[in-house]
């Protein structure tokens, strides 16, 4: 089992352009969950999605959209980025919202 | 918004110490609370969900204790080891948050020989 996986790993955009991050799950978990880190931040929720067709807000969802598209993947778009969504993004999935979360390797986006 | 802090922000012991750390939560409406272990360049990995009052869990030299009737949590690590160095986050999950997780900022810990 791959777990959670993320691409890309790296990536440099420009403010104003547009970028999908994908993550995927083989765990057949229901629940799926995309968090942003900052330092001295932690973990803050952008969306997560408690289930395959359902998705919500999370802390920090402005400038974000995102996509269930089937139980095994969470996609997350940037559709013009800032330079305040520089981050590293981190997708994450659980069988249900009490059980713990499998974090993927995360993503580090730089918004020039 | 809930509250989740963790304390201290940061700790640094030697090699053989035993050390703990506070998580303090919203006791009310709470449902579970989580713990994770974050090494540097690395993905946060689980260590304990707790959901009673009172609860225990121990993993290896690590455990943790519950009281949800006034929302904290400890982590202690017995005989710490250099390999564990890392930021120890604990989340809480209330029923008023839905499906959601809250972080705390994390407990940044180094051992050193």
């Amino acid at each position: 089992n791959a777990g959670v996986t993320q691409t890309p790993k790296f990536q440099v955009l420009k403010t104003g352009q547009s970028m999908t991050l994908q993550c995927a799950q083989d765990m057949n978990h229901n629940s799926m969950y995309w968090y942003r880190q900052d330092p001295g931040m932690g973990l803050r929720l952008i969306y997560y999605s408690a289930s395959e067709g359902t998705t919500d807000k999370g802390e920090v969802p402005n400038g974000y959209n995102v996509s269930r598209l089937n139980k095994r993947e969470f996609s997350l778009r940037l559709e013009s980025a800032a330079p305040s969504q520089t981050s590293v993004y981190f997708c994450a999935s659980s069988v249900q919202a009490i059980y713990e979360q499998y974090f993927g390797p995360g993503t580090r986006l730089t918004v020039t | 918004i809930l509250n989740v802090e963790q304390s201290p922000q940061s700790l640094h012991v030697q090699e053989g110490d035993s050390t703990n750390f506070t998580c303090s939560f919203p006791s009310s409406n709470f449902y579970a609370l989580h713990w994770y272990r974050w090494e540097t360049a690395k993905s946060p990995e689980a260590l304990f969900v707790m959901t009673l009052n009172g609860d225990e869990k121990k993993k290896g030299r690590i455990s943790a204790t519950l009281n949800t009737k006034e929302g904290y949590s400890y982590l202690y690590i017995k005989g710490s080891q250099p390999e564990d160095s890392a930021t120890y986050l604990c989340a809480s999950l209330n029923t008023g948050t839905a499906s959601k997780l809250t972080f705390g900022t994390g407990t940044r810990l180094q051992v050193t020989l």
